[in-house]
Parts: C-alpha cells; structure tokens; sequence
C-alpha cells in the first residue's frame, strides 16, 4: 500500500516559536494533501486541503496566516505552526491521494505538537 | 455539509460477545470508510464501502453499507482483548474530502 511519512514525529516548543512539520508521500506522487488536527479524545477534523502548486483551502475557522501550508512538490508537504500557543498543542495528521491511488487518502504517522 | 453521526461513542465488551457500532451519514456519499486507531498513534485503514449491499469482512470485524439509509455499520464478533481501540467511521464527499464521525472507544473486559 501507499507510503507516507511525518517528521518529526514529537515536538516540543516554547510559546511564540515556530513548528514545520513535513508529510511525504514516499512510493506514489500526491496531487493533493490534507492536514488534520486532533485534540485528545476528539475526531480528526480537515484543517485544510492543499494541492500541489496551488494554494492551500482552509476550512472554516483555521487562520491561513498561522497554519502556513506549503505543497512545492508532488511529495512533499509542509505546515509550519506560526507563533504557537499551548492552545495549539494537538496531534496533527497528514493525508496524501492523487490520481496513482485512486484518490484514496493515506495517512500519515501523526506529529504530537505540545507547545509550553 | 456532509455530517456523519457515530454510536456509541464508547463501548465496553465482554471478551467472546457480539456489538455492533453504527455510522449514520446526511448526505450522499461515494465511499465509507472504516478506521481504527490505538492511543497515540495514528489511522490504521480497516474498510472501505463502495456501493449499496457492500460487506466486508476481515478476521472479527464485518462491515456493511446501506446507500438508502445511509448507514454503515462495523460488527464485532466474540471481542477479544485485542480488539480494544477507537473507531472511526468517516463518509467520502464528492470533493474528496473525508468527514469523521466522534470515534466510538472499544474496551474490551474479561
């Protein structure tokens, strides 16, 4: 099946600072990535869709200036957490589809953010 | 919207006992999908529903979907410890967007 992967997989940062975090899909090209937030004992819930080349579509409510979304390239993403708060502590979770599998999504490994 | 409504959210088996866990979604949807993941980590892929009258079955896990009523369901057949995990249904949109249900949290006793 398809490949992806997150890193890092933990991170802990100081409020104020900010995260990267990269999804790769690793043995099929991803024309497009979703990203996910779950907080504990929650459901997964779309932050925002990214395709490649183009600009990311957030969903109703996440700030597009603080969760920057880049998809450069066929298998690489990136979310960068800009100035992260505690509030931001989560399990972030990438999704990459595109024509190879049939627009199935496959998730990656997850990052734990926790922001002190 | 697609909206998609899971129960019980939380579900305490007996080891050897039948339970079934529902997924209600509110509008059309081209696929179903079923997921489970164990605390911290993330999706594991258990099923995914094509079409109307699809079941599919894997060891003590058997999932359904009825198109017309919009409802899937995941049978649990005599639960085993292992099997203690949360489970996510979530419904396809036509713009390929997954919508979760809350996860329904399996503990399995003796």
């Amino acid at each position: 099946g398809a490949v992806v992967s997150q890193h890092p997989s933990r991170v802990i940062c100081k409020s104020g600072t900010s995260v990267k975090i990269e999804c790769r899909s690793l043995d099929f090209q991803a024309t497009t990535m979703f990203w996910y937030r779950q907080f504990p004992k929650q459901s997964l819930m779309l932050m925002a869709t990214s395709n490649e080349g183009s600009k990311a579509t957030y969903e109703q409510g996440v700030e597009k200036d603080k969760f920057l979304i880049n998809h450069a390239s066929l298998t690489l993403s990136t979310l960068t957490v800009t100035s992260a708060h505690p509030e931001d502590s989560s399990f972030y979770i990438c999704s990459a589809s595109g024509l190879t599998s049939y627009n199935e999504q496959f998730f990656g490994p997850g990052t734990r953010l926790t922001v002190l | 919207e697609l909206k998609v409504e899971q129960n019980p959210l939380f579900l305490s088996m007996q080891e050897g006992k039948n339970y079934t866990i529902y997924c209600n979604y509110s509008t059309t949807s081209d696929r179903l999908y079923w997921y489970r993941q164990d605390p911290g980590k993330s999706l594991e892929s258990l099923f995914v529903l094509l079409s109307n009258g699809a079941v599919k079955q894997e060891g003590r896990l058997m999932a359904s979907l009825d198109t017309k009523a919009r409802l899937s369901t995941l049978h649990i057949t005599a639960a085993v410890h292992d099997l203690s995990a949360t489970y996510f249904c979530a419904a396809r949109s036509n713009d390929y967007k997954l919508s979760f249900g809350a996860g329904t949290t399996v503990t399995v006793r003796a």
